[in-house]
């Protein structure tokens, strides 16, 4: 079956800092790949999503690149905010609309 | 255009009792999913249903239940509570081809008792 690994958090960090989370799957085919976000008590939202090999997802200032040869599908941002505290998931889908979802990395961004 | 609607948004009950949790999806969209999150399991896949048919089934004991509705609502059911079953139900609405995207509803959150 799918599975994703994405880096432990917290991931601790001040304003301004350049952000990696990593992320890894393993999956059948070639899935759709998407990173959402979780602010606290809140559901999920759509960050961003790549379909095809090589394809860019970005929003936001984030931005991730569909690495089909490593299998992986890093979340970067250049310039992190105290808003961008949250908890942040990568999953891919392949086309069950069952998404297979990485542990989570908690991001927290200090003033 | 108005987002994903769950109610309640809490909920308390006790072991042994039933829960229905209920999701309106975004307009148009005729795919729902459900997922559980946890913090020792994490976001795990319940079920998907599109226009009206059960499609894709996670693993979870028959005691977790679901259904759609003509107009594309869906309900989820979980009978005989434990104190496991503790947690956020996320629902998710997709237009329900391929690889689409799914929007998240804000989540019901039970605790059982």
């Amino acid at each position: 079956g799918n599975s994703v690994t994405q880096m432990e958090g917290p991931v601790t960090l001040s304003e301004e800092a350049f952000l990696t989370i990593n992320c890894t799957y393993t999956a059948t085919g070639y899935p759709s790949l998407f990173w959402y976000v979780q602010y606290p008590g809140e559901g999920l939202q759509l960050l961003l999503k790549a379909t095809k090999a090589d394809d860019k997802g970005s929003n936001k200032g984030f931005e991730a690149t569909y690495r089909k040869e490593t299998t992986s599908f890093h979340l970067e941002k250049g310039s992190v905010q105290v808003s961008d505290s949250a908890v942040y998931f990568c999953a891919p889908d392949t086309g069950r609309r069952a998404l297979t979802f990485g542990s989570g990395t908690r991001l927290q961004v200090q003033p | 255009k108005a987002g994903v609607t769950q109610t309640p948004r809490y909920l308390i009950k006790t072991r042994g009792q039933q829960v229905t949790l209920s999701c309106s999806p975004i307009s148009g969209h005729r795919s729902v999913s459900w997922y559980q999150q946890t913090p020792g399991q994490g976001l795990q896949f319940l079920f998907e249903y599109f226009s009206e048919t059960q499609r894709n089934k996670g693993n979870f004991p028959g005691r977790f239940s679901g259904r759609q509705f003509s107009n594309s609502r869906s309900e989820m059911n979980v009978s005989t509570l434990e104190l496991g079953d503790s947690a956020l139900y996320l629902c998710a609405s997709s237009q329900g081809g391929g690889e689409d995207t799914q929007y998240f509803g804000p989540g019901t959150r039970l605790t059982v008792l």
